[in-house]
């Protein structure tokens, strides 16, 4: 069964350092997308991305985050200057067709110190 | 600005019993309603959705019902499983967005043997 995939699954970084999250969707989606869940709290939006450019973004996406698709099979998820508040989950997603469900990675457990 | 909202962060049910999990809404814009379950260390699965001209989808021991006058939806397990301890996490879709979801806080359901 098609399935998302993410790595790493697990980062640690310094403060202040840059990450890169990747993420290879579903190959016949069409929609992109990365949620954030820090611990404890509910799956959060980050961003979606469809036809090559960003759709829609959260009030947390701000310029310190960037994704981009540099293939035609991965999507990633940038961090330019980590704060220790960036540290949480992160999953990709992607839908395609009329059918209203995403579907997620694994995670990538990102830890900020 | 919670648009969804899950009232109950734990549940615990008897193995063969049914398992009813509530969700509230409160964006009249939402067009689409899913359930995905989750487990630890893992990113979310998508259990069942509803569309919100209907009133009931049901895929085998999983049913929503979905209560437009109300803003409320649940889910049913019947009967629950031990396997079906996770959180469990209500999520809708805007008509017009970038098809993203807004996931309510969650349910940690608990099926005791």
């Amino acid at each position: 069964e098609p399935e998302v995939t993410q790595t790493p699954s697990h980062q640690v970084t310094q403060m202040g350092q840059e990450v890169i999250l990747r993420c290879v969707p579903i190959s016949n989606h069409l929609y992109f997308y990365w949620y954030r869940q820090i611990l404890g709290q509910k799956v959060e939006f980050l961003v979606s991305f469809y036809n090559n450019e960003i759709s829609e973004k959260s009030e947390i996406f701000d310029d310190q985050f960037s994704v981009e698709r540099p293939d035609g099979s991965n999507f990633t998820l940038k961090i330019r200057s980590t704060k220790l508040e960036d540290s949480a989950m992160y999953f990709c997603a992607s839908s395609g067709g009329l059918r209203p469900e995403a579907f997620f990675g694994q995670g990538t457990r990102l830890t900020v110190v | 600005d919670q648009q969804v909202k899950q009232n109950s962060p734990s549940l615990s049910v008897q193995e063969g019993r049914i398992s009813i999990l509530n969700c509230d809404y409160t964006n009249s814009m939402f067009d689409y309603f899913l359930w995905y379950k989750k487990y630890p260390a893992e990113g979310p699965t998508f259990l069942i959705s509803i569309s919100s001209i209907k009133d009931k989808n049901e895929d085998g021991r999983f049913t929503v019902f979905l209560n437009k006058s109300a803003k409320h939806l649940s889910l049913h397990i019947v009967p629950s499983q031990p396997g079906d301890s996770a959180v469990y996490f209500c999520a809708a879709r805007a008509t017009g967005s970038a098809r993203q979801l807004t996931f309510g806080s969650g349910t940690q359901l608990t099926v005791l043997p």
